[in-house]
């Protein structure tokens, strides 16, 4: 049962263009979210959070859209850069502290130039 | 220069064998986690620990241990029991208290186990 569903496996998107990666969970508990970014044979990297109490979070050329009814939330790249390209994870935990997280499948994203 | 260092980065082991990946870090963090990614797979929880000499186990534990006797270390045993050990194992560290918990990862360890 995947709590946390990224539904496409693959995006490309032309440089200088706004890069928008989806992530839906079924988990009502989940209170956090975050995006990672990783390349191939190294760790991923942190690149932005939500809190379920708000719906939008701003970092850079990175902003998050949370939809708690639709149970959804986005991660919009404005402009895509060549270095963007990588697969982009989705997380989630439950409240209480510092639990594991749960990922999504992740999406590989591929800037053209 | 405060980071997550896990070793060796490559590791090959015969089947049936028992093998421990480590795991350090000197953020000052005290929890502690061990995930596992496949190809094509989110990561998935093994084990956490949020704080010394007490774990959970995550989503995956069968077949896996874990100690940790001090703040600035969490090694994995991947046992023999485990039914497919071949995989890319990552480390991963967070504050526990106030904070957002953010997870740091480490570079991970590829484990090849023919």
């Amino acid at each position: 049962d995947q709590q946390v569903k990224q539904n496409s496996p693959s995006l490309s998107v032309q440089e200088g263009r706004i890069s928008i990666l989806n992530c839906d969970y079924t988990n009502s508990m989940f209170d956090y979210f975050l995006w990672y970014k990783k390349y191939p044979a190294e760790g991923p990297t942190f690149l932005i959070s939500i809190s379920s109490i708000k719906d939008k979070n701003e970092d850079g050329r990175f902003t998050v859209f949370l939809n708690k009814s639709a149970k959804h939330l986005s991660l919009h790249i404005v402009p895509s850069q060549p270095g963007d390209s990588a697969v982009y994870f989705c997380a989630a935990r439950t409240g209480g502290g510092a639990d594991g997280l749960t990922f999504g499948k992740g999406t590989h994203l591929i800037i053209q130039p | 220069d405060g980071g997550i260092t896990q070793s060796p980065k490559y590791l090959f082991r015969k089947e049936g064998q028992n093998v421990t990946l480590s795991c350090e870090q000197n953020l000052n963090h005290d929890a502690m986690y061990w995930y596992r990614q496949d190809p094509g797979q989110g990561l998935r929880l093994i084990y956490y620990s949020q704080i010394v000499n007490d774990f959970q186990k995550g989503d995956i534990a069968e077949g896996y241990s874990v100690s940790r006797e001090k703040k600035e270390s969490f090694p994995l045993t991947v046992t023999s029991a485990q039914k497919n050990p071949t995989a890319f194992y990552l480390c991963a560290s967070s504050e526990r208290n106030g904070g957002a918990y953010e997870q740091y990862f480490g570079p991970g360890t590829r484990l090849t186990v023919t």
